[in-house]
C-alpha cells in the first residue's frame, strides 16, 4: 500500500508570494491533517479535513487556508508569504485515530 | 491540551544501554496518546497508539506505558542500538470528532556505538 505523498519536496518562495502543496494520502483514508514545523518548535495544528470538510483548524492567521477534493486529496495554501513561514510542512491521513504521515514539503521564503 | 511536556530534550546514550523518556500532559481529555519515532529525513513513523489508563504496548526493544490519571506516558528502550538514534515525539489527541494531536517538542536520541 502506497503511504502518504507530498509536493513538492521544497519549495523556495519570496516575500509576498503565495504557495500551494499538495498531499495525496493512503488510499481509503478520508481524513486529512496538516501540521507545521518551524525550529524550535513541536508540530503545530494547522488543519483537519474529513471527506471535504474542514473539521478542526489551528491557531493560525487566514492567510493559511486548506482544502479536500473528493479523492480525499488535499492542498494547503499560504497567501503573502512572511520570513516566519519557512518551515517543514507534514500532511497526515487517517482512517481512524492512527495518522500516518508524509515526508513534508521544506518552504523557504527569502 | 494546551502544553505537552517532554523530557529530557535531549540524550546520548551508549550502544546496548537501557533508556526511558517522559510525556507529560494537563489533562486527560484526549481519545488516544500517540508515540512516533521521527528519523532525519523521513516521515514520522507511529509506534504505539494508547487509549485506556494503565495500557501498556509493547514493540521488540521498545515499550510504552501510560497513566491518565497523573497525566503521563513513559518510552522505554531496552538495549540502545545506533538505529535507535531519532526524535521521539509524543501527541495525545483525538475526540469529539477530530483526530488533532497535540505535540511535544520531542525527545532527541542519540545512541553511540
Amino acid at each position: 500500500k502506497a503511504g502518504v505523498t507530498q509536493t513538492p519536496r521544497y519549495l523556495i518562495k519570496t516575500r509576498g508570494q503565495q504557495v500551494t502543496l499538495s498531499c495525496s494520502p493512503i488510499s481509503g483514508h478520508r481524513s486529512v491533517s496538516w501540521y507545521q514545523q518551524t525550529p524550535g518548535q513541536g508540530l503545530q495544528f494547522l488543519f483537519e479535513y474529513f471527506s471535504e470538510t474542514q473539521r478542526n483548524k489551528g491557531n493560525f492567521p487566514g492567510r493559511f487556508s486548506g482544502r479536500q477534493f473528493s479523492n480525499s486529496r488535499s492542498e494547503m495554501n499560504v497567501s503573502t508569504l512572511e520570513l516566519g513561514d519557512s518551515a517543514l510542512y507534514l500532511c497526515a491521513s487517517s482512517l481512524e485515530y492512527e495518522q500516518f504521515f508524509g515526508p513534508g514539503t521544506r518552504l523557504t521564503v527569502l | 491540551i494546551l502544553n505537552v511536556e517532554q523530557s529530557p530534550q535531549s540524550l546520548h546514550v551508549q550502544e546496548g544501554d537501557s533508556t526511558n523518556f517522559t510525556c507529560s500532559f494537563p489533562s486527560s481529555n484526549f481519545y488516544a496518546l500517540h508515540w512516533y519515532r521521527w528519523e532525519t529525513a523521513k516521515s514520522p513513523e507511529a509506534l504505539f497508539v494508547m487509549t485506556l489508563n494503565g495500557d501498556e504496548k509493547k514493540k521488540g526493544r521498545i515499550s510504552a506505558t501510560l497513566n491518565t490519571k497523573e497525566g503521563y506516558s513513559y518510552l522505554y528502550i531496552k538495549g540502545s542500538q545506533p538505529e535507535d538514534s531519532a526524535t521521539y515525539l509524543c501527541a495525545p489527541g483525538g475526540g469529539a470528532g477530530s483526530y488533532q494531536l497535540t505535540f511535544g517538542k520531542g525527545t532527541k536520541l542519540s545512541v553511540i556505538p
